[in-house]
């Protein structure tokens, strides 16, 4: 069964240092999604992508942030200078994209501890 | 903005039946989506409703109530693996928007 992937599983950085974060979605999938989850916390909405361009971004999703598709297969989101309330688990998602209702598939995630 | 809220714990025994209740203000509302979330591993669809009613899956099944704004995940015949988080969440603001916001989670203990 085709799955979304993630590297690296878990990332540790110093304060002010940038990460990049990537993820293979699924391979016919057309929106593309980053959440993050601060450890005990909800799961917090970031970034949608479609069509190689931001859909939706929330307000979290601010100036220190960015996402990219470089190629046909990856989608990264890049923090450039990381701070310590940036640690969390952060999980990639796709979605066929056909419709509003389309299951949203979650990669495994990837765990950022900022120092 | 957009309010969810679910009970933070709950506790049953296998081979029960169990409901997980989910309230929610919002505008637009596109759908609600139920996730189950093991500790420390990604969310995992379990279903949607768009429509008022009972959507049923195997051994899961959801209600929705858009006009009060309620919807519930029904598990039956209950197993020691359904002990997890079950999030809550809604795609709302109309024009497409796709994004989902969770609520904060049920943990539910499965006991023998």
């Amino acid at each position: 069964e085709p799955e979304v992937t993630q590297t690296p599983s878990h990332q540790v950085t110093q304060m002010g240092q940038e990460v990049i974060l990537r993820c293979v979605p699924i391979s016919n999938h057309l929106y593309f999604y980053w959440y993050r989850q601060i450890l005990g916390q909800k799961v917090e909405f970031l970034v949608s992508f479609y069509n190689n361009e931001i859909s939706e971004k929330s307000e979290i999703f601010d100036d220190q942030f960015s996402v990219e598709r470089p190629d046909g297969s990856n989608f990264t989101l890049k923090i450039r200078s990381t701070k310590l309330e940036d640690s969390a688990m952060y999980f990639c998602a796709s979605s066929a994209g056909t419709s509003v209702y389309n299951e949203q598939f979650f990669g495994p995630g990837t765990r950022l501890t900022v120092l | 903005g957009q309010n969810i809220d679910q009970p933070t714990e709950m506790t049953a025994t296998e081979g029960a039946i169990v409901q997980i209740n989910c309230t929610y203000q919002t505008s637009g509302f596109n759908g609600l989506f139920w996730y189950q979330q093991h500790a420390g591993e990604a969310p995992t669809f379990l279903s949607y409703n768009v429509l008022d009613g009972l959507e049923e899956k195997g051994r899961f099944s959801s209600f929705l109530s858009r006009s009060k704004g309620y919807s519930y995940l029904l598990l039956k015949e209950l197993q020691m693996k359904d002990s997890a988080s079950y999030l809550c969440a809604v795609s709302a603001g109309g024009g497409g928007r796709r994004a989902l916001t969770f609520g904060s989670g049920t943990r539910l203990q499965v006991q023998p």
